[in-house]
């Protein structure tokens, strides 16, 4: 079956500093992964995807996460942390579902980034 | 656009009551889907549809039906409520399922069951 695991519950950056939040995978094939971002009460948004071709991929808030198949991550990262990039952050991958023919996605359990000014 | 909207906010049942969480999107989107998210557990999909008239089971779909009868509507039924269904509600929906993984969220609905 095809999962993500988010290894993190939470991770502090002061503000201005580089962050990652670490996902990896598990897929048989090649992997369609996503991040996604949910700010308090709100649902979530699509940060960025990859498919395939170059293993840095580009996404919106200045976001960019890197592909590593040997390692099987897919980890999401910013050069320089804002206040306002606090929330919880999700790693997803496209799964079949054993109900019918067509996909889904399986979601990791989240990260909490807390951003510290 | 109002986007993708739900009722109610907020509700609270006891168990063994019926309700339906609706969902309505004003994009003429044909992929739509129902997930719940749980503390520590991320998003799981319970069922979703690929347009009018047609529906499937994701991960979790035990305890809820769903139909499809318009393209804008695709409400979620709990026929009989139990206390493991306390949950945040996700509606999403995207123009196609290869489009799935840009659907827009509603804003949930928080459910609570006694």
């Amino acid at each position: 079956a095809q999962s993500v695991a988010q290894p993190e519950d939470q991770v502090n950056v002061a503000e201005g500093n580089p962050l990652t939040v670490k996902c990896t995978y598990s897929v048989s094939g090649n992997p369609y992964l996503f991040w996604y971002v949910q700010y308090p009460n709100r649902g979530l948004q699509f940060l960025l995807k990859y498919i395939t071709g170059d293993n840095l991929v580009k996404g919106s808030y200045g976001f960019e996460a890197e592909f590593n198949k040997s390692q099987t991550s897919f980890h999401l990262k910013k050069p320089s942390a804002l206040v306002s990039d606090s929330a919880l952050y999700f790693c997803a991958v496209r799964t079949m579902y054993s109900g019918g023919g067509a996909d889904g996605l399986t979601f990791g359990k989240g990260t909490h980034l807390i951003i510290q000014p | 656009n109002a986007g993708v909207t739900q009722t109610p906010k907020f509700q609270v049942l006891k168990t063994g009551q019926s309700m339906t969480l609706q969902c309505a999107q004003d994009m003429n989107h044909e992929y739509m889907s129902w997930y719940r998210q749980d503390p520590g557990m991320g998003l799981r999909l319970i069922h979703y549809s690929v347009g009018a008239g047609i529906t499937d089971q994701g991960e979790v779909p035990n305890g809820y039906n769903v139909s499809r009868s318009t393209t804008e509507d695709f409400p979620l039924r709990l026929l009989s409520a139990a206390p493991s269904q306390t949950s945040v509600y996700f509606c999403a929906s995207s123009y196609s399922i290869e489009d799935q993984e840009t659907q827009y969220f509603g804003p949930g609905t928080r459910l609570l069951v006694l």
